[in-house]
């Protein structure tokens, strides 16, 4: 089974500044994998996704990540980040089947002016 | 094209009593999934239906759990009888079987409180 591992719960940021949201994952299976923000009081939201193809993905808002598979990670990053970009951010990786879905504990992205 | 909806956003009920979710589902998604998300911890897998059947319903956490896809259109989870652990956030999504459907698109959620 498939595991991810969101390592930071909160990362606070200002405003125009960059922004890594780290993610590692592990599976004896080939995955997909993908990023989901949640912004406050609504569902969750497709940001990116790699399915196969280019390592670099570029998602909505600006996101991208970089699929690296030696190191089992997929960070998402933001050259500049915006104070609509405060949200909740989660990693989640799937089997090529698109089952058995599995996310990240989250990561709070804050982004004060 | 309307996005998956759940009903309702919120509900509050005391130990003991029952609570039914319902999801709908993006019309033509054939595959619906339901999640949960506990104490702001990471959102958990806990079943997925392919039109009306159960494909894996692996994470379910018990047997006061009951999901239902009646017709293959939209779900609901009962959970009878609630029991505080169960407080949390639900969340429902679909899919496509083919195309593009390796997107799962999730709705708001449902946040249970059992008090």
């Amino acid at each position: 089974a498939q595991s991810v591992t969101q390592l930071d719960s909160q990362v606070p940021v200002f405003e125009e500044a960059p922004v890594e949201l780290r993610c590692n994952y592990s599976s004896s299976v080939s995955v997909y994998l993908f990023w989901y923000v949640q912004y406050p009081n609504q569902g969750l939201q497709l940001l990116l996704k790699y399915l196969s193809g280019s390592t670099l993905v570029k998602g909505i808002n600006g996101f991208e990540a970089e699929f690296n598979k030696s190191q089992t990670s997929f960070h998402l990053r933001k050259p500049s980040v915006h104070i609509s970009d405060t949200a909740e951010y989660f990693c989640a990786v799937s089997d090529r089947n698109n089952n058995d879905m599995r996310f990240g504990a989250g990561t709070r992205l804050t982004v004060k002016p | 094209e309307a996005g998956v909806t759940q009903f309702p956003s919120h509900s509050v009920i005391e130990k003991g009593q029952t609570v039914t979710l319902r999801c709908d589902p993006i019309s033509g998604h054939d595959n619906l999934y339901w999640y949960r998300r506990v104490m702001g911890k990471e959102i958990k897998f806990l079943l997925h239906f392919v039109k009306e059947s159960k494909q894996d319903e692996s994470g379910m956490p018990n047997n006061r759990f009951l999901a239902e896809r009646t017709g293959g259109t939209y779900s609901t989870l009962k959970v009878q009888p609630a029991e505080l652990e169960d407080s949390g956030v639900y969340f429902c999504a679909s899919s496509q079987r083919f195309g593009t459907g390796w997107s799962q698109f999730f709705g708001p959620g449902t946040r249970l409180t059992v008090l």
